[in-house]
Protein backbone atom coordinates (compact mmCIF):
# COMPACT_ATOMS: atom_id res chain seq x y z
CA UNK A 1 0.00 0.00 0.00
CA UNK A 2 1.03 3.28 -0.87
CA UNK A 3 2.78 5.98 2.01
CA UNK A 4 0.22 9.04 3.36
CA UNK A 5 1.75 12.27 4.53
CA UNK A 6 -0.08 14.15 6.46
CA UNK A 7 0.21 17.31 8.53
CA UNK A 8 0.48 16.43 12.55
CA UNK A 9 -1.87 18.95 13.90
CA UNK A 10 -4.79 21.73 12.72
CA UNK A 11 -7.21 23.41 14.09
CA UNK A 12 -10.42 25.03 13.09
CA UNK A 13 -13.18 27.05 14.41
CA UNK A 14 -16.22 25.33 16.21
CA UNK A 15 -18.48 25.81 12.84
CA UNK A 16 -16.36 26.51 9.98
CA UNK A 17 -15.42 23.48 7.54
CA UNK A 18 -12.49 21.27 8.17
CA UNK A 19 -10.23 20.81 5.27
CA UNK A 20 -7.58 18.17 6.06
CA UNK A 21 -5.17 16.97 3.58
CA UNK A 22 -3.05 14.01 2.84
CA UNK A 23 -0.48 13.36 -0.02
CA UNK A 24 0.08 10.19 -1.58
CA UNK A 25 1.97 10.58 -4.34
CA UNK A 26 2.88 6.67 -4.69
CA UNK A 27 -0.67 5.86 -4.87
CA UNK A 28 -1.10 2.95 -7.91
CA UNK A 29 -4.09 2.63 -10.13
CA UNK A 30 -6.00 -0.16 -8.14
CA UNK A 31 -6.18 1.74 -4.71
CA UNK A 32 -8.67 3.87 -2.53
CA UNK A 33 -8.09 6.75 -0.36
CA UNK A 34 -9.56 5.78 2.80
CA UNK A 35 -10.16 8.14 5.93
CA UNK A 36 -10.65 6.88 9.82
CA UNK A 37 -10.86 8.79 12.76
CA UNK A 38 -10.01 8.07 16.19
CA UNK A 39 -11.78 10.02 19.02
CA UNK A 40 -9.87 9.47 22.33
CA UNK A 41 -10.35 6.17 23.93
CA UNK A 42 -12.10 5.01 21.51
CA UNK A 43 -12.16 2.74 18.11
CA UNK A 44 -11.05 3.93 14.62
CA UNK A 45 -14.09 5.35 12.80
CA UNK A 46 -14.86 5.13 9.13
CA UNK A 47 -15.58 7.87 7.73
CA UNK A 48 -15.30 7.77 3.84
CA UNK A 49 -13.47 6.40 1.36
CA UNK A 50 -12.87 6.88 -2.83
CA UNK A 51 -11.05 5.48 -5.79
CA UNK A 52 -11.30 8.69 -8.21
CA UNK A 53 -14.29 10.66 -8.14
CA UNK A 54 -15.39 12.66 -5.17
CA UNK A 55 -17.52 11.43 -2.50
CA UNK A 56 -20.03 12.87 0.18
CA UNK A 57 -21.83 11.26 2.78
CA UNK A 58 -23.57 12.40 6.27
CA UNK A 59 -20.08 13.12 7.63
CA UNK A 60 -17.89 14.25 5.29
CA UNK A 61 -16.89 15.13 1.56
CA UNK A 62 -13.62 13.68 -0.08
CA UNK A 63 -11.91 15.54 -2.33
CA UNK A 64 -9.30 13.86 -5.02
CA UNK A 65 -7.05 15.29 -7.16
CA UNK A 66 -7.20 14.37 -10.70
CA UNK A 67 -3.57 12.95 -10.61
CA UNK A 68 -4.55 10.99 -7.05
CA UNK A 69 -1.52 12.22 -5.56
CA UNK A 70 -3.50 14.06 -3.07
CA UNK A 71 -6.81 14.68 -1.30
CA UNK A 72 -8.64 16.47 1.17
CA UNK A 73 -11.45 15.69 3.80
CA UNK A 74 -14.07 17.98 4.39
CA UNK A 75 -15.84 18.27 7.47
CA UNK A 76 -18.23 20.93 6.42
CA UNK A 77 -19.80 22.06 9.58
CA UNK A 78 -17.10 21.44 12.57
CA UNK A 79 -18.21 20.49 16.04
CA UNK A 80 -16.16 19.86 19.12
CA UNK A 81 -17.14 16.57 19.24
CA UNK A 82 -15.14 16.35 15.93
CA UNK A 83 -11.60 16.32 17.71
CA UNK A 84 -10.16 13.62 16.65
CA UNK A 85 -6.84 12.50 15.13
CA UNK A 86 -7.66 12.13 11.67
CA UNK A 87 -5.94 9.53 9.66
CA UNK A 88 -5.54 8.87 5.84
CA UNK A 89 -4.77 5.74 4.33
CA UNK A 90 -4.43 4.42 0.97
CA UNK A 91 -4.96 0.90 0.34
CA UNK A 92 -6.29 -2.08 -2.34
CA UNK A 93 -10.23 -2.60 -1.87
CA UNK A 94 -10.06 -5.52 -4.16
CA UNK A 95 -13.48 -7.88 -3.77
CA UNK A 96 -12.83 -10.96 -2.48
CA UNK A 97 -9.63 -10.21 -0.57
CA UNK A 98 -9.36 -8.94 2.80
CA UNK A 99 -6.86 -6.33 3.05
CA UNK A 100 -5.44 -4.65 6.33
CA UNK A 101 -5.36 -1.08 7.11
CA UNK A 102 -1.67 0.58 7.93
CA UNK A 103 -1.77 3.55 9.81
CA UNK A 104 0.51 6.20 9.80
CA UNK A 105 0.31 9.35 12.38
CA UNK A 106 -2.59 11.04 11.30
CA UNK A 107 -3.44 14.71 11.51
CA UNK A 108 -4.62 15.37 15.29
CA UNK A 109 -7.62 18.11 14.41
CA UNK A 110 -8.51 20.14 17.08
CA UNK A 111 -12.02 22.35 17.00
CA UNK A 112 -12.14 25.42 19.03
CA UNK A 113 -14.91 26.74 20.62
CA UNK B 1 -26.84 -4.11 14.36
CA UNK B 2 -24.51 -4.03 17.79
CA UNK B 3 -20.68 -3.48 15.91
CA UNK B 4 -18.13 -5.13 17.07
CA UNK B 5 -17.93 -5.95 20.40
CA UNK B 6 -14.85 -6.73 22.20
CA UNK B 7 -14.60 -7.89 26.29
CA UNK B 8 -12.99 -7.30 28.60
CA UNK B 9 -12.94 -3.18 28.08
CA UNK B 10 -10.49 -2.88 30.91
CA UNK B 11 -8.41 -5.19 32.62
CA UNK B 12 -5.16 -5.12 34.87
CA UNK B 13 -3.52 -8.27 35.76
CA UNK B 14 0.06 -9.23 37.05
CA UNK B 15 3.13 -10.06 35.02
CA UNK B 16 3.23 -13.39 33.95
CA UNK B 17 -0.36 -13.85 34.18
CA UNK B 18 -2.00 -15.31 31.23
CA UNK B 19 -4.48 -12.79 29.65
CA UNK B 20 -7.67 -13.35 27.23
CA UNK B 21 -8.95 -10.69 25.11
CA UNK B 22 -12.38 -11.73 23.23
CA UNK B 23 -14.30 -10.24 20.31
CA UNK B 24 -17.73 -10.64 18.53
CA UNK B 25 -17.06 -9.34 14.67
CA UNK B 26 -20.51 -8.08 13.00
CA UNK B 27 -22.91 -10.32 12.05
CA UNK B 28 -22.20 -11.28 8.71
CA UNK B 29 -18.96 -10.41 8.29
CA UNK B 30 -15.72 -12.91 7.14
CA UNK B 31 -12.39 -11.25 8.10
CA UNK B 32 -11.53 -10.39 11.06
CA UNK B 33 -8.60 -8.23 12.33
CA UNK B 34 -6.75 -7.83 15.58
CA UNK B 35 -4.70 -4.63 16.39
CA UNK B 36 -2.46 -3.12 18.65
CA UNK B 37 -2.34 0.36 19.84
CA UNK B 38 0.57 2.17 21.92
CA UNK B 39 1.77 5.81 22.28
CA UNK B 40 5.10 4.79 21.00
CA UNK B 41 4.36 2.48 18.47
CA UNK B 42 0.48 4.01 17.21
CA UNK B 43 -1.94 1.56 15.82
CA UNK B 44 -0.19 -2.17 14.89
CA UNK B 45 -1.87 -5.07 12.94
CA UNK B 46 -1.12 -8.55 14.76
CA UNK B 47 -3.39 -10.71 12.83
CA UNK B 48 -6.02 -11.13 10.92
CA UNK B 49 -8.29 -13.91 9.47
CA UNK B 50 -10.41 -14.44 6.35
CA UNK B 51 -13.15 -17.19 6.98
CA UNK B 52 -11.79 -18.17 10.05
CA UNK B 53 -8.16 -18.95 9.03
CA UNK B 54 -4.98 -16.72 10.08
CA UNK B 55 -4.24 -15.33 7.14
CA UNK B 56 -1.53 -13.21 8.20
CA UNK B 57 0.35 -13.30 11.61
CA UNK B 58 3.23 -11.36 10.62
CA UNK B 59 2.56 -8.53 13.55
CA UNK B 60 2.13 -11.07 16.32
CA UNK B 61 5.39 -9.80 18.30
CA UNK B 62 6.50 -13.18 20.01
CA UNK B 63 5.18 -16.61 21.02
CA UNK B 64 3.52 -15.27 23.98
CA UNK B 65 0.66 -13.56 21.66
CA UNK B 66 -1.73 -16.34 20.11
CA UNK B 67 -4.87 -16.01 18.22
CA UNK B 68 -7.74 -18.27 17.29
CA UNK B 69 -11.02 -17.60 15.70
CA UNK B 70 -12.93 -21.08 16.10
CA UNK B 71 -16.08 -20.04 14.10
CA UNK B 72 -17.41 -16.96 13.08
CA UNK B 73 -18.57 -14.76 15.31
CA UNK B 74 -15.78 -15.68 17.73
CA UNK B 75 -11.96 -14.88 18.51
CA UNK B 76 -9.99 -14.59 21.19
CA UNK B 77 -5.78 -13.04 21.21
CA UNK B 78 -4.18 -14.64 24.38
CA UNK B 79 -0.88 -13.54 25.88
CA UNK B 80 1.09 -16.18 27.98
CA UNK B 81 2.86 -14.84 29.94
CA UNK B 82 2.05 -11.31 30.00
CA UNK B 83 4.62 -8.53 30.71
CA UNK B 84 4.17 -4.81 31.57
CA UNK B 85 5.37 -4.26 27.80
CA UNK B 86 2.06 -5.62 26.62
CA UNK B 87 -0.08 -2.56 28.12
CA UNK B 88 -1.71 -1.32 25.44
CA UNK B 89 -5.13 -1.47 24.06
CA UNK B 90 -6.48 -4.19 21.86
CA UNK B 91 -8.48 -3.31 18.84
CA UNK B 92 -10.82 -5.93 17.20
CA UNK B 93 -11.94 -4.81 13.67
CA UNK B 94 -14.16 -6.81 10.85
CA UNK B 95 -15.08 -6.66 7.21
CA UNK B 96 -17.17 -8.20 4.77
CA UNK B 97 -15.86 -8.82 1.04
CA UNK B 98 -17.57 -6.30 -0.86
CA UNK B 99 -16.40 -3.42 -3.06
CA UNK B 100 -15.32 -1.36 -0.14
CA UNK B 101 -13.87 -3.30 2.47
CA UNK B 102 -14.29 -1.00 4.89
CA UNK B 103 -12.94 -2.62 7.98
CA UNK B 104 -15.29 -1.57 11.21
CA UNK B 105 -13.51 -1.23 14.83
CA UNK B 106 -14.51 -2.29 18.07
CA UNK B 107 -13.67 0.33 21.35
CA UNK B 108 -10.98 -1.60 22.05
CA UNK B 109 -9.72 -3.47 25.09
CA UNK B 110 -7.81 -1.62 27.54
CA UNK B 111 -4.63 -3.69 28.88
CA UNK B 112 -2.50 -3.17 31.97
CA UNK B 113 0.30 -5.52 33.04
CA UNK B 114 2.02 -4.38 36.87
Amino acid sequence: DAKTTQPPSMDCAEGRAANLPCNHSTISGNEYVYWYRQIHSQGPQYIIHGLKNNETNEMASLIITEDRKSSTLILPHATLRDTAVYYCIVRVARSGSARQLTFGSGTQLTVLP
Amino acid sequence: DAGVIQSPRHEVTEMGQEVTLRCKPISGHNSLFWYRQTMMRGLELLIYFNNNVPIDDSGMPEDRFSAKMPNASFSTLKIQPSEPRDSAVYFCASSIRDSGNTIYFGEGSWLTVV
